[in-house]
């Protein structure tokens, strides 16, 4: 089974700067898809960015990117000029065979 | 476009009864899934379905849980007998293929089992 791993249970960062979370997966599967769903404090489930498996350049999506690690299984996210509307749990999640499989969470808080 | 619904937002039920939370799908989408979010852990799947059929019932416990998607309506996801352990928050997501390997969620079901 596939099992995805967030060792970072909190994460801070001050307003401006620039943030790293971390997130590694198990898998045996060539083809999948990774995720990062931000879930602010209304528990609303919200897509910031996705990655091919297949694909060698690492997405990114505004203040978003993604270090995508294939060999290793690594999949980290780093958020750029963090603001205050960043601090939400960060869940990485891995697709495959139709469902998702989702990290225990980072809990991102950023001073201001 | 309205996003993914659900109802109710929040739903107390005493141990014993039963517990029925609804889900409509995006406009245009007819695959749903529903997860289930245990407090300070991430969301584990329970269920994919398509209209009439289910898909995948892997993450479903095997008893007092089932679900469904009919042709009219919204999915449904019934606990029968509830228990402490059920308490949690419940998403359904949708997509429109299976193809698209995007999912968006809805806002969630906060069960309390008192």
């Amino acid at each position: 089974a596939q099992t995805v791993t967030q060792s970072q249970p909190e994460m801070s960062v001050q307003e401006a700067e620039t943030v790293t979370l971390s997130c590694t997966y198990d898998t045996s599967e060539s083809d999948y898809y990774l995720f990062w769903y931000k879930q602010p404090p209304s528990r609303q489930m919200i897509l910031v960015i996705r990655q091919e498996a297949y694909k060698q350049q690492n997405a990114t999506e505004n203040r978003f990117s993604v270090n995508f690690q294939k060999a290793a299984k690594s999949f980290s996210l780093k958020i750029s000029d963090s603001q205050l509307g960043d601090a939400a749990m960060y869940f990485c999640a891995y697709y495959r065979g139709d469902k998702l499989t989702f990290g225990t969470g980072t809990r991102l808080a950023v001073r201001p | 476009n309205a996003g993914v619904m659900q109802n109710p937002r929040h739903l107390v039920r005493r141990r014993g009864q039963e517990a029925r939370l609804r889900c409509s799908p995006m406009k245009g989408h007819s695959h749903v899934y529903w997860y289930r979010q245990l407090p300070e852990e991430g969301l584990k799947f329970m269920v994919y379905l398509q209209k009439e059929n289910i898909i995948d019932e892997s993450g479903m416990p095997k008893e007092r849980f089932s679900a469904e998607f009919p042709k009219e309506g919204p999915s449904i996801l019934r606990i029968q007998q509830v228990v402490r352990g059920d308490s949690a928050a419940y998403f359904c997501a949708s997509s429109q293929m299976r193809e698209l390997h995007e999912q968006f969620f809805g806002p969630g079901t906060r069960l309390t089992v008192l």
